[in-house]
């Protein structure tokens, strides 16, 4: 298996641009997460699918941010506007099982996002 | 509340010398202990996890790590440190009820240094 895909590795965009950052899950994986990682914040989780449907959206910072899974084998995590503040590192995970707190999460290469 | 703490931002060690990485944890329910790693633009790799049973657990890349509910802690140790264990290591807990059954709460990281 190639692991969990995430596109594109690098994005650069200017201030109040729409930024989507793409993850495909490892097959047969049914819950997926977002993870976004700062120097200052850690690793905070975003938001965590189940079987496509969104369990726990409590760590979306704001209204700016949304995710989607229309199917089990993508997911998009979509920012608009974006500020200089969204700068940062997105990781996409996946596990099997329904709980991400018991099963072994699998990290994607992250997205190494720049908002100037 | 839930929280992980690894006391030590960053760590240097001389290679072939042993290592001990601190983890603390709060936790209401039985603790799913996790240790992962990160190279340099990288995702995340699981080392070990420890759910129940046998208290000492053994990883991937000869490290283990103990687990000590008197103490709230899984501390990663290794033998004998090589270069390429330089990276930075995250200690996560898990495996609450409800909708945080999706999180895993990651601790804020400690980053290695080998020296030659």
């Amino acid at each position: 298996d190639a692991g969990v895909i995430q596109s594109p590795r690098h994005e650069v965009t200017e201030m109040g641009q729409e930024v989507t950052l793409r993850c495909k899950p490892i097959s047969g994986h049914n819950s997926l997460f977002w993870y976004r990682q700062t120097m200052m914040r850690g690793l905070e989780l975003l938001i965590y699918f189940n079987n496509n449907v969104p369990i726990d959206d409590s760590g979306m910072p704001e209204d700016r941010f949304s995710a989607k899974m229309p199917n089990a084998s993508f997911s998009t995590l979509k920012i608009q506007p974006s500020e200089p503040r969204d700068s940062a590192v997105y990781f996409c995970a996946s596990s099997f099982g329904s709980g991400g707190g018991y099963n072994e999460q699998f990290f994607g290469p992250g997205t190494r996002l720049t908002v100037l | 509340a839930q929280s992980v703490t690894q006391p030590d931002i960053h760590i240097t060690v001389s290679e072939g010398a042993s290592l001990e990485l601190r983890c603390n944890y709060s936790y209401g329910a039985t603790p799913y202990l996790f240790w992962y790693v990160q190279s340099p633009g990288q995702g995340l790799q699981l080392l070990l996890k420890y759910f129940s049973g046998d208290t000492l657990v053994q990883g991937i890349k000869g490290f283990e790590a103990e687990f000590k509910r008197s103490q709230s802690s899984f501390n990663l140790r290794k033998p004998s440190v090589h270069w390429s264990d330089a990276a930075e290591y995250f200690c996560a807990v898990g495996g609450g009820y409800g909708g945080s059954q999706g999180n895993l709460i990651f601790g804020k990281g400690t980053k290695l240094s080998v020296k030659p």
